[in-house]
């Protein structure tokens, strides 16, 4: 079974700082791939970051970067310099079999 | 901004009626995808699609139904709302290849009465 998990349900960061999301997963498969989405409110659901597993190097898109650590399952995402927009739930998903399988999403609160 | 759409946006109608949510993309995606997601959780896959005339059920059972019988257009049907119904409805839809991201439409807001 192919499962995706998010312990944090919501996190706070004051604008400027950065914040870590943490994403554990399950997959008896070694070639699959990571995703994380954002889904700010009432608005559609976008892809931040994505990352192959047979890649060690983690994925970096400006001021996202993953940590990938695939022995341990775990697909972690930094946000660097938090921004009022990053304010969004955040939503890790695996990629296997032709499916998606999504976590149930961290709420990212953004102080200003 | 990903070129699929979903109509209606919002929807409140009463219990046994009849149900169409559209989702259209205009990206040529062969794979198209419904998930159902309740409000600040996660989201589940209730039907899926890999091209015309193919479609297949996904892991949250679901009394809905699809139909796929052109390639930009992915509709779901609720033959009787039921209060149990209310939820948001997602439509996406991806290119081919594993590492092909899924683009998401606005959803549909769906409140059975």
């Amino acid at each position: 079974a192919q499962t995706v998990t998010q312990s944090q349900p919501e996190m706070s960061v004051q604008e400027a700082e950065t914040v870590t999301l943490s994403c554990t997963y399950d997959t008896s498969e070694s070639d699959y791939y990571l995703f994380w989405y954002k889904q700010p409110p009432s608005r559609q659901m976008i892809l931040v970051i994505r990352q192959e597993a047979y890649k060690q190097q983690n994925a970096t898109e400006n001021r996202f970067s993953v940590n990938f650590q695939k022995a341990a399952k775990s697909f972690s995402l930094k946000i660097s310099d938090s921004q009022l927009g990053d304010a969004a739930m955040y939503f890790c998903a695996l990629y296997n079999f032709n499916k998606f399988y999504f976590g149930s999403g961290t709420k990212l609160n953004v102080k200003p | 901004e990903a070129d699929i759409y979903q109509t209606p946006r919002y929807l409140v109608i009463g219990t046994g009626k009849k149900i169409t949510l559209e989702c259209s993309q205009t990206m040529g995606h062969d794979k198209m995808y419904w998930y159902q997601q309740d409000p600040g959780m996660e989201l589940h896959l209730i039907h899926y699609s890999y091209g015309v005339n193919s479609t297949e059920k996904g892991d949250l059972s679901s009394e809905s139904t699809v139909s796929r019988i052109r390639t930009e257009h992915f509709p779901l049907t609720l033959e009787s709302a039921r209060p149990s119904h209310t939820s948001q409805y997602l439509c996406a839809s991806s290119d081919w290849g594993p590492n092909q991201p899924q683009h998401f439409g606005d959803g549909t807001r769906l409140s059975i009465l």
